[in-house]
């Protein structure tokens, strides 16, 4: 069945520092979304990458989809206190009937001040 | 609106016994998820539903576990009987559909489970 690797699994930086995730997937996907998590709370949605070589940007955060459909990326520039948590991608499988969304395991994120 | 929202957010209970995890999804979406997150295995997706029907179970990881929809506003997830391996955060969440900005997941807070 469909993967998706997400790596590195641990991240710590001092504040200020960039920080970058990145997610591939064993198929191609149609889309792959982001999510958040902070400690002890729920994943949140942050954003959904579409089409082939897409790039989008919030404020100090970039995330890029790849030209393949099979990887992306999630970076944050001069990272702060208040990035810390689990930084999670997940993806939709093209064709077919796969109607999962596949998450990664995720990369923590710590931030030392 | 309140989100999606479950209940209880902690549980703690002895092995063999029988635990109801509950969820109300976002009025309006059309599809519920349940997800289990250890730090082992991540975040699984257990079971969905979409207008109440459940769609694919598969996740569902054996014959102990059962999950219900009777009404667009409810759903529970039973364990039965819980063993601790089955300690886990156990979520709850719900999109408006399956396509584009549609399938946005709304997560809820989460049931803690412990079992002993």
């Amino acid at each position: 069945g469909q993967q998706v690797m997400q790596i590195p699994q641990y991240q710590h930086v001092q504040e200020g520092e960039d920080f970058t995730t990145y997610c591939n997937s064993s198929t191609t996907l149609s889309n792959i979304q982001w999510y958040k998590q902070r400690p002890g709370g729920h994943p949140v949605f942050l954003i959904q990458l579409v089409k082939s070589g897409e790039v989008k940007k919030q404020k100090r955060l970039t995330f890029q989809f790849g030209e393949a459909k099979k990887n992306s990326s999630l970076h944050i520039t001069a990272t702060q206190t208040t990035d810390v948590g689990t930084y999670f991608c997940a993806g939709r499988g093209s064709g077919g009937s796969n109607y999962k969304l596949t998450f990664g395991k995720g990369t923590l994120l710590t931030v030392n001040p | 609106d309140a989100g999606v929202i479950q209940s209880p957010r902690h549980e703690v209970t002895e092995m063999g016994q029988e635990v109801t995890l509950r969820c109300k999804p976002i009025s309006g979406h059309d599809y519920l998820f349940w997800y289990r997150q250890t730090m082992m295995r991540g975040l699984e997706l257990l079971i969905y539903f979409n207008n109440n029907v459940p769609i694919d179970d598969s996740g569902m990881p054996e014959d102990r576990f059962s999950a219900k929809m009777p009404n667009a506003s409810f759903s529970t997830l039973k364990i039965q009987p819980s063993e601790p391996r089955d300690s886990a955060v156990y979520f709850c969440a719900s999109s408006l559909g399956l396509a584009g900005m549609r399938e946005t997941q709304y997560f809820g807070p989460g049931t803690r489970l412990l079992v002993l």
